[in-house]
Parts: structure tokens; sequence; C-alpha cells
């Protein structure tokens, strides 16, 4: 169905090392989202992708849509220790522009 | 410059009794969205409001849930009765434009809703 697949689950790593992460789904979206949630807050907007093959970044964070439509990813640069946090992706679903399927999350945690 | 502001942050209910959490959009925001987080899940869509007008309420369980954006005052999401399994997050979202073109949500901090 139109159920988005995160992976992986979670992350430990170093401070300053790269992170990778991606999102990946059997269906074909028009728009990949890439939210971050800090414990106890709101998901937060990083990155709004809306052609197939667009390759945008934010600073430290690089997000990709995936030529087939159906996957995406984000990378982080020399992580920090405020990049901890649980990164979604998300996709309007059902026809509509506005209701967002979201996966399951990448819970980052970053050692100093 | 406020946010999407969602109260109480925390909402504690025993069994039976009725929960009501509340939305105020970002300013010049018309369109509100609810969506529930169980532990550990994505967030799930249930509702999009516009003023005086639910749009869609098809993530929206068909009992003792309901939702409003009424002209004056922020949305509400009512749930009566409330029962073990309402634990969850509920967060709403706002956005300057609804249905067609690029639709960008702004997320709230959420009211984690927990049934005793």
């Amino acid at each position: 169905g139109q159920q988005l697949n995160q992976s992986p689950q979670s992350m430990f790593i170093q401070e300053g090392e790269d992170v990778s992460m991606n999102c990946t789904s059997s269906s074909i979206f028009n728009t990949w989202l890439w939210y971050k949630q800090e414990p106890g807050e709101g998901p937060v907007l990083l990155i709004a992708l809306y052609k197939a093959g667009e390759l945008t970044s934010n600073g430290r964070l690089t997000a990709q849509f995936g030529i087939t439509r159906k996957d995406s990813f984000l990378n982080i640069s020399a992580s920090i220790p405020s990049d901890v946090g649980i990164y979604f992706c998300a996709s309007p679903r059902g026809g509509s522009n506005y209701k967002l399927t979201f996966g399951k999350g990448t819970l980052l945690t970053v050692n100093p | 410059n406020a946010g999407v502001m969602q109260n109480p942050r925390h909402l504690v209910r025993r069994r039976g009794q009725e929960a009501r959490l509340r939305c105020s959009p970002m300013k010049g925001h018309s369109h509100v969205y609810w969506y529930r987080q169980l532990p550990e899940e994505g967030l799930k869509f249930m509702v999009y409001l516009q003023k005086e007008n639910i749009i869609d309420e098809s993530g929206m369980p068909k009992e003792r849930f309901s939702a409003e954006f009424p002209k004056e005052g922020p949305s509400i999401l009512r749930i009566q009765q409330v029962v073990r399994g309402d634990s969850a997050a509920y967060f709403c979202a706002s956005s300057p434009r609804g249905v067609g073109g690029k639709n960008i949500q702004y997320f709230g901090a959420g009211t984690r809703l927990s049934v005793l």
C-alpha cells in the first residue's frame, strides 16, 4: 500500500560523523518531506522535495527525491550533538496534497 | 512570531472522562490538521478542517472522536468516554494553503494524553 519504510530504525554515531538514512515505498509519491522531532516536541520540517531527482540542501542536511519516485534519502554531514532526535519521512497520500503519511522514523543518537 | 499553539501540553484523564485538546494555528493560517502519534510510531492523519468546515475526517475513529474549528477561537479535538487505547500524543498542524499546490504543514508541540 502507501506505507513508508524507513531505515535504519536507529543509529548511534560519534560527533563529526556523516549520517545517511532512507525512506522507501512500493507506491509512487509526488512529494517527499523530511521532518525532525525532538523529545516532547512536534515535528519540524527540514526539507521538502517536489520533483523526481531533485537534490536539496539545508545547511548540513541534504535530501534527494529518488528518480523512481518511490524513495528518498537524507544525509547529515559532520553530525553534532544537537542533531539528536527522530527523523521522519512523510508524503501526502490518497490523491491529496494534505493527508500526510509518516514513516516510523529513524532515531539518531550522537555521542559527543 | 508565534507558531502553532497547543494546550494543554499534558492531559491526564480517567477512563470514561472527556478530553478536550485545543489548537491555535499560526497567524494567517486557516487550515488545521490533527494527527495522532502512538509510542514509537509515526504520526497518523485524523482530520482536516477549515473555519467552520470539516474537509476530511477519514482518519477519525467513528465513535467518541469529534473535531471542530469555529469561526472564532481555537480548533478543538474532543474525545468522549476515553479509554486506555486513546493514550497518545496528539499533534495539530496548520498551513496557509489547503487543497491544491504545495501544502506545507507546521506542527505544534502536541498534547500528550494519558488515560488512567
